[in-house]
């Protein structure tokens, strides 16, 4: 089945940048996600990507999509302390019509004061 | 804005119980899923429904079985929990089409099988 990666921990300051990436292995994906799950609840929707553009941006967040290494990044610009949580990367399967969703393991980004 | 709400955030129960995670929606959306979230593995996905009495099985369906009787409602169902089911179930609803398909979560159920 089609998989989708991502490292399991990250570090920063809070103040600094963070960069979360993801790769996956789904040519035929349209759209990609990314998810915010905090401690002890459901996973909240932070933005999406369609396939056919490269960047994104929402406020402080900036999702880079490079489609041809079916790489996938998301930077927070001026971290902060409530963003300290778990994000999952996913993407719709594209040639299924499951309209499921294929999710990485999670990274865990702890913001240290 | 999207609702989803799940019946129980936390259950123990012992080997061999049948158990039921309930899943409501409050609106007429027609995709609903469960998935199991486990450390290190991410969302894995059990069961998915397009409409009304309609189920496909996911990724990871041994030992579990769904219902929709209802559109609002899916229902998860552990004929005869095991220790190995213990995990976070989380159930979502989809918004759009086989390419496009938003999900939104409810805040999980953490099954914890004795």
């Amino acid at each position: 089945g089609e998989d989708v990666e991502q490292s399991l921990f990250l570090s920063v300051r809070e103040g600094d940048s963070s960069v979360i990436n993801c790769t996956y292995t789904d040519s035929s994906s349209t759209y990609l996600y990314w998810y915010k799950q905090e401690p002890g609840a459901g996973l909240q929707l932070l933005t999406y990507i369609f396939s056919n553009m490269d960047m994104k941006q929402d406020q402080r967040l900036t999702v880079l999509l490079n489609k041809k290494d079916k790489h996938l990044s998301l930077r927070i610009a001026d971290t902060q302390t409530g963003d300290s949580a778990i994000y999952f990367c996913a993407e719709i399967e594209g040639n299924t019509g499951r309209r499921a969703l294929t999710f990485g393991s999670g990274t865990r980004l702890q913001v240290q004061p | 804005d999207v609702k989803v709400t799940q019946s129980s955030r936390y259950l123990v129960k012992r080997t061999g119980e049948k158990v039921f995670l309930e899943c409501v929606q409050d609106m007429d959306h027609e995709n609903m899923f469960w998935y199991r979230q486990d450390p290190g593995l991410g969302l894995r996905l059990i069961y998915f429904s397009y409409d009304v009495k309609m189920k496909e099985k996911g990724d990871i369906p041994e030992g579990y079985s769904v219902s929709r009787e209802k559109k609002e409602r899916f229902s998860l169902i552990l004929e005869s929990a095991s220790t190995n089911q213990t995990s976070m179930y989380l159930c979502a609803i989809g918004l759009g089409t086989a390419n496009k398909n938003i999900q939104y979560f409810g805040a999980g159920t953490r099954l914890s099988v004795l």
